[in-house]
């Protein structure tokens, strides 16, 4: 395992489609992050995990955003109803007990239709 | 509220010479400070980090200049080279909310021969 996986790399959907991204993060880091990108901007802050329990969702995480943690492994990010407006880069991001690095992925890029 | 402003948007420097990119915080309950590289379709990577209780850090030709008392940090790149050509995001976190990153808005960053 040599980092933080997530896929799939680029989705396209239509307006009003769901969507789901999957991150595996490095093995034993019990620390899980989603951000979302968007072009020329820096990674905004969406939900973090410590193991399986969801600790603190960002106001930017609507109704329609939904993560999950089961067993405190991979994580899952569902966007439902897709809007123009979620089109951006979705990157997921690990973390070890006590250290202050973190790893991200490659990002799962959405475009909405 | 922008807690974390980077400057400047863009930079261009010529090979050999030095990169010079500046953030400034708002939070005094922050106490770490990493600066991430990315580069197109990839995730950020961490660059370099300083905590407060000093104030340089030096890997290599990558330097973090911090000034608790103005709360500004600063990164160099001595010996600029072409392949240093990125996006660099400076960020920060504090021990509270999970250690979340708070990202400036990204510098990009062009070494031209």
């Amino acid at each position: 395992d040599t980092g933080v996986s997530q896929n799939p790399r680029h989705k396209i959907t239509k307006r009003g489609q769901n969507v789901t991204f999957r991150c595996d993060p490095i093995s034993e880091h019990n620390r899980l992050y989603w951000y979302r990108q968007t072009l020329g901007q820096g990674p905004e802050f969406l939900t973090y995990f410590q193991n399986e329990a969801q600790l603190e969702k960002s106001r930017l995480l609507s109704d329609r955003f939904s993560a999950e943690r089961p067993k405190g492994s991979f994580s899952t990010l569902e966007i439902q109803r897709t809007e123009q407006g979620d089109s951006a880069m979705y990157l997921c991001a690990s973390r070890g007990a006590g250290t202050g690095e973190l790893f991200f992925g490659e990002g799962s890029r959405l475009t909405v239709l | 509220q922008q807690q974390v402003k980077q400057s400047p948007q863009s930079l261009i420097v010529q090979k050999g010479g030095i990169s010079i990119i500046n953030c400034a915080y708002e939070n005094t309950a922050f106490d770490y400070f990493p600066w991430y590289q990315q580069f197109p379709g990839k995730g950020p990577a961490l660059l370099i980090a300083i905590r407060p209780d000093v104030s340089e850090k030096k890997e290599g030709r990558f330097t973090i200049s911090f000034n608790k008392s103005a709360k500004q940090f600063s990164l160099h790149i001595m010996d600029s080279q072409p392949g240093d050509s990125a996006t660099y995001f400076c960020a920060a976190s504090g021990t509270g909310g999970g250690n979340k990153l708070t990202f400036g808005t990204g510098t990009q960053l062009k070494v031209e021969l």
